[in-house]
Formats: C-alpha cells, sequence, structure tokens
C-alpha cells in the first residue's frame, strides 16, 4: 500500500528566504502527484499537478518537481512571503494517498 | 461559482443519531471522493465514485454509506455516530479518475457529543 512521508513536519522561517519541502512515496506507479495548500480551518487549495511523466511544473514563485524512481517530490518556494503560511500537502495517486504534512510559518 | 460545495459546514449531534453530509460539483468531473481528517490533520480516503459506481472502499465501517444519485453529486450518510466519528470530511472530484487534478469542498467539521 502507498505511504506517502513528508518533511519537515514544521518549518518556520524569516520573510524573504527560499525553501525546499520534501515529499516521498513508497511504490512509483503513480499517475500524477499533486501538491496543495490547507489554511486553518479551511479545505484544500491545489496548488501544483505534476504528470508522472513530468519532472517538473511551476507556477509563479512555486516550483515542484518529481523524481518517480526515486520515490520524490520537491516544492521550492522563492522569495517567502508572512501569507505563504499554511500547512502544505502532497498526494499522489492512483487514489490520492495524502502525505502527512508540512506546517510553514514564515515570520515577517 | 463555488466548484465543490459541501453542505452542512458545521455539524454537532449526539452520539447514536443518523446524519448526512452532502456534496455537490459543478465542474462535470466524472469521480467523486469523501476523506476524513483527523485531529493530527491527516487526511485519508474512505470511498471514490465514478460516474455514480463505486470504485474506492476502504476500509470504513459500514456506518458510513455513500449514495450518488448522479455523477455531480456524492452524499455520506452516517449512521449511529460515534465520538470517534468527529473529524473533518471533505468531498473532492477530478475528471477522468486518477491522473487528473482534484478540486477540494472546504470540509464539514463534525463534532459528535
Amino acid at each position: 500500500k502507498q505511504e506517502v512521508t513528508q518533511i519537515p513536519a514544521a518549518l518556520s522561517v524569516p520573510e524573504g528566504e527560499n525553501l525546499v519541502l520534501n515529499c516521498s512515496f513508497t511504490d512509483s506507479a503513480i499517475y500524477n502527484l499533486q501538491w496543495f495548500r490547507q489554511d486553518p480551518g479551511k479545505g484544500l487549495t491545489s496548488l501544483l499537478l505534476i504528470q508522472s511523466s513530468q519532472r517538473e511544473q511551476t507556477s509563479g514563485r512555486l516550483n515542484a518537481s518529481l523524481d518517480k524512481s526515486s520515490g520524490r517530490s520537491t516544492l521550492y518556494i522563492a522569495a517567502s512571503q508572512p501569507g505563504d503560511s499554511a500547512t502544505y500537502l502532497c498526494a499522489v495517486t492512483n487514489q490520492f494517498y495524502f502525505g502527512t504534512g508540512t506546517s510553514l510559518t514564515v515570520i515577517p | 461559482d463555488t466548484a465543490v460545495s459541501q453542505t452542512p459546514k458545521y455539524l454537532v449531534t449526539q452520539m447514536g443519531n443518523d446524519k448526512s453530509i452532502k456534496c455537490e460539483q459543478n465542474l462535470g468531473h466524472d469521480t467523486m471522493y469523501w476523506y476524513k481528517q483527523d485531529s493530527k490533520k491527516f487526511l485519508k480516503i474512505m470511498f471514490s465514485y465514478n460516474n455514480k459506481e463505486l470504485i474506492i472502499n476502504e476500509t470504513v465501517p459500514n456506518r458510513f454509506s455513500p449514495k450518488s444519485p448522479d455523477k455531480a453529486h456524492l452524499n455520506l450518510h452516517i449512521n449511529s455516530l460515534e465520538l470517534g466519528d468527529s473529524a473533518v470530511y471533505f468531498c473532492a472530484s477530478n475528471k477522468g479518475g486518477a491522473g487528473t487534478e482534484a478540486f477540494f469542498g472546504q470540509g464539514t467539521r463534525l463534532t459528535v457529543v
């Protein structure tokens, strides 16, 4: 059964820093990997979707990479802002198995 | 226009009651999901329907029964509610099953007292 792990569990950085969030999965037979953010008490907002045939996707200050063979994905956030503070979740399909999340705090 | 909408947003009920949570998507998607997010914020899939047919049924007590009257709706019925059912329940949908972007509702916070 697919297991998805995210490290670190929590991260606190000063505003303006570049940072990397990690996601690893045990079964490389995936269709795609999706990154979400969740604000406290809110639903999930889709950030980026990487198809299994792709290596990376970019949206604004966000860049996500995928190395399917090693079972890893990273989410790179450039020039972090206080508004980036949230929990970041990765999910892999076939069945959208979610990681444990990284709680990010960006300090003004 | 809300893409995936759930009602109610909050639900407080007593143990032993039966309750339903409704979900509707206006995206024309074929597949819908129910997830449970526990107190540790871990999201676990419960059910998935594709074109009104059940395709995923994870290890969930049979007190939980999904119902899909059409492919735009997937409702979750819970019988004989227990304290441990307290959680946030999320509905989601995507097009064509696995491999496409999923969109989530805002969640229903269920509290069983």
